[in-house]
C-alpha cells in the first residue's frame, strides 16, 4: 500500500520567515496530493491541493511544488503569521487517502 | 452550507463496553470516511462509506464497523472496547471521486478506561 513520510516532525519559524514541509510517497498510481490544517481541537481543513498533472501551485502566501519523478511534494508558507500556528498534514490519494504523520509548526511572533 | 457534524464531541466508556458515533455529512456528499487519530499513530484510515456501500477498508480488527444511510449519515460501532481505542475518531465527507478535497467534523474524544 501506499507510505507517505512527511518532515521534520515540529518547525519553530520567527513571524515573517518561510516555513517548508516536505512529504514523499512511494505508489506512483496516487495522482492527488492534499494538504491539511488542523488547530487546536477541530478536524483538519484543506488549505491547498495539487494534482499530479501540475507541477506548482499558488494561493497567496500557500505553495505547493510536486515532483512525479522523485516522488516528492512540498508545502511553503511564506510571511509566516501565529495563525499558521497548527499541525499540518500532506496526503496522497490513489483509492485510499493516505496521510503523512503531521508537521507541528510554531510561529513566533 | 452546514459543515460536517459529529455527535457526541466526547465520550467516555469502560473496557468491553460498546460505542456507536454518528456523522451527519455535507448536504450532497455520497462518501463519508472515518479516521482514527493517535498521538502515536496519527491518521489512521478505518473505512469509506460511498451511497450506503462500504467502498474501501483500512486495517482494522472486525471490531469496528460502520454503516451509512441513505440520506449519506454514517455511523460508526466499535465492540469490546479495548484502552488502546482511546482516540480522536474524525469523520469526512466528499463528493466521492478521487480528487474531491475532505471535509473533516471536529470529532468524537472517546477514552476507554
Amino acid at each position: 500500500g501506499e507510505n507517505v513520510e512527511q518532515h521534520p516532525s515540529t518547525l519553530s519559524v520567527q513571524e515573517g520567515d518561510s516555513a517548508v514541509i516536505k512529504c514523499t510517497y512511494s505508489d506512483s498510481a496516487s495522482n492527488y496530493f492534499p494538504w491539511y490544517k488542523q488547530e487546536l481541537g477541530k478536524g483538519p481543513q484543506l488549505i491547498i491541493d495539487i494534482r499530479s498533472n501540475v507541477g506548482e501551485k499558488k494561493d497567496q502566501r500557500i505553495a505547493v511544488t510536486l515532483n512525479k519523478t522523485a516522488k516528492h511534494f512540498s508545502l511553503h508558507i511564506t510571511e509566516t503569521q501565529p495563525e499558521d500556528s497548527a499541525v499540518y498534514f500532506c496526503a496522497a490519494v490513489d483509492q485510499k487517502v493516505t496521510f503523512g504523520t503531521g508537521t507541528k509548526l510554531q510561529v513566533i511572533p | 452550507k452546514a459543515g460536517v457534524t459529529q455527535t457526541p464531541r466526547y465520550l467516555i466508556k469502560t473496557r468491553g463496553q460498546q460505542v456507536t458515533l454518528s456523522c451527519s455529512p455535507i448536504s450532497g456528499h455520497r462518501s463519508v470516511s472515518w479516521y482514527q487519530q493517535t498521538p502515536g499513530q496519527g491518521l489512521q484510515f478505518l473505512f469509506e462509506y460511498f451511497s450506503e456501500t462500504q467502498r474501501n477498508k483500512g486495517n482494522f480488527p472486525g471490531r469496528f464497523s460502520g454503516r451509512q444511510f441513505s440520506n449519506s449519515r454514517s455511523e460508526m460501532n466499535v465492540s469490546t472496547l479495548e484502552l488502546g481505542d482511546s482516540a480522536l475518531y474524525l469523520c469526512a465527507s466528499s463528493l466521492g471521486t478521487t480528487d474531491s478535497p475532505l471535509h473533516f467534523g471536529n470529532g468524537t474524544r472517546l477514552t476507554v478506561t
